[in-house]
């Protein structure tokens, strides 16, 4: 059971490069998240889908987008990376509203923007 | 927006000490959670504390939930080495009449237990 699996590990962009950042969790939650980890600030949530079909905004959303096509994948798009997105991302998945509490996260992509 | 003050940010102990990390909000939260992280690793939850006045206990690890759920603490008793880590705290919320339930991060506390 792999739980939730980020790709890439490791990613270094130029300014104004896109990419994206692969999130598949094999749980079969609804729920699913991108949070960006800064020093000194904990996690910040950018990106949040409760379905397939169904994506709404997180507390630093502007730079990224996100689609849920299937339950499986939540991809994150840079479409114009800026040196301000440097930071470790990760991806999350729980069951849904009528599940429990707990938060699977991933391992985490370490994004460096030059 | 909702914010959770954790403090202290950094805490660096010898093996045996007791320990507390604080976790403090002006919000009130319908739980909270508790998180600890690993370097190169995501964060892996410990424990969820929901009714006002919890207190829940994991092996030496003792978690408490305020009266008026608005902060809550980690107690470590006879820390050791393998306690190191990064240690978040988590409110969540279910304001707005979203059934998602965001959760607003805590900085963290940067635990280093000396052998």
């Amino acid at each position: 059971n792999a739980g939730v699996t980020q790709t890439p590990k490791f990613q270094v962009l130029k300014t104004g490069q896109s990419m994206t950042l692969q999130c598949a969790q094999d749980m079969n939650h609804e729920y699913m998240s991108w949070y960006r980890q800064d020093p000194g600030m904990g996690l910040r949530l950018i990106h949040y889908s409760v379905g397939a079909g169904i994506t709404d905004q997180g507390e630093v959303p502007n730079g990224y987008n996100v689609s849920r096509s299937t339950t499986e994948d939540f991809p994150l798009r840079l479409l114009s990376a800026a040196p301000s997105q440097t930071s470790v991302y990760f991806c999350a998945s729980r069951v849904g509203q009528r599940g429990g509490n707990t938060i699977y996260f991933g391992e985490g992509s370490w994004l460096t923007v030059v | 927006t909702q914010l959770l003050e954790q403090s202290p940010q950094f805490l660096s102990i010898q093996e045996g000490e007791n320990l507390t990390v604080y976790c403090n909000s002006s919000s009130v939260f319908s739980s909270l959670q508790w998180y600890r992280q690993e370097p190169g690793e995501g964060p892996v939850l410990l424990v969820t504390v929901v009714t006002g006045g919890e207190v829940k206990k994991l092996k030496r690890l003792t978690f408490q939930f305020g009266d008026a759920r608005k902060d809550s603490s980690l107690h470590i008793t006879a820390a050791q080495p393998g306690d190191t880590g990064l240690y978040l705290c988590a409110g969540r919320s279910n304001a707005g009449g979203t059934s998602y339930g965001k959760l607003t991060f805590g900085q963290g506390t940067i635990l280093t237990v000396h052998p």
